[in-house]
Parts: structure tokens; C-alpha cells; sequence
């Protein structure tokens, strides 16, 4: 069975200063790992998303992610936050192709 | 570019009615998922479709059935509508079902059961 684990529920930052938001996964399968964010009363979007080829995926609006194979880890990163990032943030894992299943996200606020 | 369509976008029921939500993948997109989000949940993975058939199950309830049709649009029928069916109800699509595959997912179609 594959699932994610979203290290932390709230991340707040200050404008400006890096994002990092975690997620843990466990698939007994080589995993599709992805980030959707969803802005609120909004749908989910894809933010970047991971296929076994390059380790660090960049998406878009500056986002990166690094996938650790030994530590089981797809962290989201991003070097300078906006206060458009604020949103809530879910980890997502795939396996077989058809269900994704989803983290229980992360609420990002970004202070001025 | 065209994206996934859901109909209606808002959707007021009273307990034990029965409701229909529509989906409309993006062309040439043969899979649809349908997931379900409570109030400050994460969604939850219902049922997905691919090529008119049933690909895979989560934990959809027996009273809620969904279909995908020729024209790979898809159904989800609910009945006997509960207070706590009252949730937003995502839906995506993708172009097959390979690694990797990316879903895109709908604006939603928000139920409120009353």
C-alpha cells in the first residue's frame, strides 16, 4: 500500500524567507510522488510532480522538490515566499496509476 | 486550453434525496477519478473509470454508484443523502494511467446536504 505523511498541519512564514514544507512517503512500489496546491473555494494544481527521472523536480512559481530515495522523503521547497502562496498544500503518491492518494496537506501562511 | 468540467458547481440536497454529479474530462483524456473533501479534510479517492470501466475503488459508500460513459464524460449518483455526504466533490482526469500520469482535477462540485 502507498501513503504519505505530511510532517506538518500549519507552516507559517514571513515574506520573503524560504518554504519548506515536509512529506514522508511509503509505497512498496518505485512511487509517482506529486504537490497539488489548492487555494481556497478553489480546485487542486498540480505543482510538480515526480516519475523516477531527476531526483530535484522543478514546478512552477519557483517550487522545487528533492526526492530521497533513503530517507523516503519528497520535501516542497521554495527559496522565497509570495503572499500569493498562501494556500493549503498536499503531498500526493501514486503507485499503481489509478488512485492517488492524498496527504493530509499543509496550511501555509505567509506574514508580511 | 479546455479543462475538466463539473456540473452543477453548487448543489443544495435535503437528507435522504438523491443527487447527480456530472463530469466532463478534458478531450482525449480516458481515465476519471472522483474524490471527495470534507470540510478542512484532505480528499478522499471514491472511484475511478478508465476506458468506460471500473479501474479502481476507495472507499466510496454503497449508496453512491458512478459510471463513465461512451463519450468518456462520468456520473456519480448519490442516494439516501446524509448530512455528512455534505463535502466537495472533486473529479479528474488524465490521458491513461501510466507512471507518472498527471490527474487534473475540476473545480469541484460543492454538495450541501441539509
Amino acid at each position: 500500500a502507498q501513503s504519505v505523511t505530511q510532517l506538518d498541519s500549519h507552516v507559517s512564514v514571513s515574506e520573503g524567507t524560504p518554504v519548506l514544507l515536509r512529506c514522508n512517503y511509503s509505497s512498496s512500489y518505485s512511487p509517482s510522488l506529486f504537490w497539488y496546491v489548492q487555494h481556497p473555494n478553489k480546485g487542486l494544481q498540480l505543482l510538480l510532480k515526480y516519475t523516477s527521472a531527476a531526483t530535484l523536480v522543478k514546478g512552477i512559481n519557483g517550487f522545487e522538490a528533492e526526492f530521497k530515495k533513503s530517507e523516503t522523503s519528497f520535501h516542497l521547497t521554495k527559496p522565497s515566499a509570495h503572499m500569493s502562496d498562501a494556500a493549503e498544500y498536499f503531498c500526493v503518491v501514486s503507485s499503481s496509476g489509478y488512485a492517488l492518494n492524498f496527504g493530509k496537506g499543509t496550511s501555509l501562511l505567509v506574514t508580511p | 486550453a479546455a479543462g475538466v468540467i463539473q456540473s452543477p458547481r453548487h448543489l443544495i440536497k435535503e437528507k435522504r434525496e438523491t443527487a447527480t454529479l456530472k463530469c466532463y474530462p478534458i478531450p482525449r483524456h480516458d481515465t476519471v477519478y472522483w474524490y471527495q473533501q470534507g470540510p478542512g479534510q484532505d480528499p478522499q479517492f471514491l472511484i475511478s473509470f478508465y476506458e468506460k470501466m471500473q479501474s479502481d475503488k476507495g472507499s466510496i459508500p454503497d449508496r453512491f454508484s458512478a459510471q463513465q460513459f461512451s463519450d468518456y464524460h462520468s456520473e456519480l449518483n448519490m442516494s439516501s443523502l446524509e448530512l455528512g455526504d455534505s463535502a466537495l466533490y472533486f473529479c479528474a482526469s488524465s490521458g491513461g494511467t501510466g507512471k507518472g500520469t498527471e490527474a487534473f482535477f475540476g473545480q469541484g462540485t460543492r454538495l450541501t446536504v441539509v
